[in-house]
């Protein structure tokens, strides 16, 4: 079993409201990701890091930001909430250095904007 | 045209059935993934292959690298095995998914 965790795990707030959404994990892995994804679609990338200090916009435009100051925790923050912001966001890690990139997938959090 | 594409994207059948998804790419890649979904949202990964055929449990996944192609197949299905499957595939460091496949398996 996987041990990377989200906080919270269902989120209904309001618009202009900052909120930031925990993505924690206990194996020591070095690169993070921050996927989006809304009902019945794929999975987009939104952010990466490959270790400390590290961050990269992934292939899907977003307003979110991410920080890496810790090798286990990678949140992610939306300034302003807007509606267009209701999505289900995934966090997941894997090994540095790991050719083929097994990817180990937190259970989510589900974000509405009113 | 999405670089991953899977069939069917809904299937429905009873249980006890043999269950094939298909899945098919059009780029290169160092490995492909089949995860697998369910309606509380949390993804478990099922297999990584770079080639040939992985078994575990009731679940088999081939890949065919020629032919830039993979099924994962569920033998005996089970109303437990009602989830979203999902086809990935490695490329240049990043994953690709594709839309997945909705399996609802009747009791």
């Amino acid at each position: 079993e996987a041990d990377i965790y989200q906080t919270p795990r269902y989120l209904v707030i309001g618009t202009g409201k900052k909120i930031t959404l925990e993505c924690s994990q206990t194996m020591g892995h070095d690169k993070m990701y921050w996927y989006q994804q809304d009902p019945g679609m794929e999975l987009h990338l939104i952010h990466y890091s490959y270790g400390v200090n590290s961050t990269e916009k992934g292939d899907l435009s977003s307003e979110s930001t991410v920080s890496r100051i810790r090798t286990e925790h990678f949140p992610l923050t939306l300034e302003s909430a807007r509606p267009s912001h209701t999505s289900q966001y995934l966090c997941a890690s894997s090994e540095h250095g790991a050719t083929y990139n097994e990817q180990f997938f937190g259970p989510g959090t589900r974000l509405t904007v009113l | 045209k999405n670089e991953v594409e899977q069939s069917p994207q809904n299937l429905t059948a009873q249980e006890g059935e043999f269950i094939t998804i298909n899945c098919s790419y059009s780029v290169g890649i160092s490995a492909l993934h089949w995860l697998q979904q369910h309606p509380g949202g949390g993804i478990v990964s099922l297999f990584m292959l770079s080639s040939g055929k992985k078994k575990h449990g009731r679940l088999i996944a081939t890949i065919n690298i020629q032919e830039k192609h993979s099924s994962l197949h569920i033998t005996a299905s089970h109303p437990r095995d009602s989830a979203v499957y999902i086809c990935a595939v490695s490329r240049n460091d990043k994953i690709i998914f594709g839309k997945g496949t909705r399996l609802h398996i009747l009791p």
